[in-house]
């Protein structure tokens, strides 16, 4: 079964724009993973927030995590074409990582 | 360092046939995972093995799925027979031992079965 659920399912901004996606699970966790699907290819690694912290940057991405909500947002700024694909959350809990269903971000340029 | 390979890139078979599918995880990446992505669905775990060990197939349809990882590198995965919804993309991933590391993926295997 999935853990995390991420919303929205879609977003389609213009390019320049910031995008955020936010990213709800249920069970306890030692951490949270965002990674990046592009179609038909395999995901990618982007950031890995520890359930000890708050917030995370990683160049023009910054991760958010709330343990008592449950939650975490992932903020793309300043949008690029290259930003399309679909964007996923995975939460990690005692080494076993479930992913959420996604949210498909499309830039237009 | 090299990535993850996976091959076969894409396969199309008839129900009921069998279809094999091969990884070959990053170097000194003790843990390997297999997840099938079904379309519009995130990837769901099928199997995680840690060197050639077993850690967790809970979520995999044994009567019909098999993974092995025989010298704790490379892996296979067996689906005999297959069905119509095993249609999907299937995801190699590895990482370091340990909790908190990054998973790299593979390209995947995307199956169809007609």
């Amino acid at each position: 079964s999935q853990q995390g659920e991420e919303d929205p399912q879609a977003l389609s901004i213009q390019e320049g724009e910031n995008a955020t996606m936010n990213c709800s699970y249920k069970t306890s966790i030692n951490n949270l993973q965002w990674y990046r699907q592009n179609s038909g290819r395999g995901l990618v690694h982007l950031i890995l927030i520890r359930s000890n912290e708050r917030e995370k940057h990683s160049g023009r991405l910054r991760v958010t995590l709330d343990t008592s909500k449950k939650s975490s947002s992932l903020l793309i700024t300043a949008s690029r074409a290259a930003d399309t694909a679909s964007y996923f959350c995975a939460t990690d809990a005692n080494n076993d990582m479930r992913f959420g269903a996604g949210t498909r971000l499309t830039v237009k340029p | 360092e090299a990535g993850v390979a996976q091959s076969p890139r894409y396969k199309i078979i008839e129900k009921r046939q069998s279809v094999a599918f091969w990884c070959n995880p990053i170097s000194g990446h003790a843990t390997l995972y297999w997840y099938q992505q079904i379309l519009g669905q995130g990837p769901k775990l099928l199997i995680q093995f840690q060197n050639n060990g077993v850690v967790d197939d809970s979520q995999l349809p044994k009567d019909r799925f098999s993974a092995e990882r025989l010298k704790g590198v490379d892996s296979t995965l067996k689906i005999q027979p297959a069905k119509l919804e095993d249609s999907a993309v299937y995801l190699c991933a590895s990482s370091r031992l340990g909790r908190g590391q990054g998973y790299t993926f593979g390209s995947g295997t995307r199956l169809t079965v007609v």
